[in-house]
């Protein structure tokens, strides 16, 4: 089966700009997560969504940072604007419902300048 | 809310040998506990996990053992093999909470 496939790989912006990123998760993956991983780090939850709607988003920064899932298959993460501490891989995974296993893809790399 | 912590930060074996990564815990409710294996430029790759309901679990060279009374896990690769070398995470949670992340081991195989 097909895994979890984001774009774009990599991304350079200078702060302040704003950088979006898309999620398109495993076939049947009702559950969808947004994690934030800084270098030598493991992975931070940033939003998890069960088909289009939000279950936890206690750990994102709402002020530049919003997510959606609007037909409950893929995803987008969305930064405005970005500042330095944002330069981290952004990583999507998916898993089915009632905690099973969550499958990552590749991420995104994002460095702000 | 959970805590995990992951010793050793990096971990260097000769070809062969056992690797032992040690994590633990600050929540006697979590029941869930993978492993992921992450390479450079990758995501993070399943490969391993067990639940609060049995002590070990093995999957060819890979096992976890699970101590709950102690709340410590660990991951064991036994006849290490140069495609080994990769940072590894443990994680736990418990029920729908989110998974929350140790800080990765850094294992090197040395040929």
């Amino acid at each position: 089966e097909a895994g979890v496939a984001q774009s774009p790989r990599y991304k350079i912006i200078e702060k302040r700009q704003s950088v979006a990123f898309w999620c398109n998760p495993i076939s049947g993956h009702a559950t969808l997560y947004w994690y934030q991983q800084i270098l030598g780090q493991g992975p931070k939850l940033l939003i998890q969504f069960q088909n289009n709607g939000v279950v936890d988003d206690s750990q994102l920064p709402k002020d530049r940072f919003s997510a959606e899932r609007l037909k409950g298959v893929d995803s987008t993460l969305k930064i405005q604007p970005a500042k330095l501490e944002d330069s981290a891989v952004y990583l999507c995974a998916s898993s089915l419902p009632g905690g099973q296993p969550q499958h990552f893809g590749d991420g995104t790399r994002l460095s702000i300048l | 809310g959970e805590n995990v912590e992951q010793h050793p930060s990096t971990l260097s074996v000769q070809e062969g040998d056992s690797a032992v990564i040690k994590c633990t815990y600050s929540d006697s409710a979590s029941n869930y506990f993978p492993w992921y294996k992450q390479e450079l430029g990758k995501g993070p790759q399943l490969i391993i996990d067990i639940r609060s309901n049995v002590g070990e679990k093995k999957d060819q060279r890979i096992a976890v053992t699970l101590n709950k009374t102690a709340k410590h896990f660990s991951l064991h690769i036994t006849e290490t093999q140069p495609e080994d070398s990769a940072v590894y995470f443990c994680a736990g949670k418990k029920g729908n909470t989110p998974l929350v992340f140790g800080k990765g081991t850094r294992l090197s195989v040395i040929a």
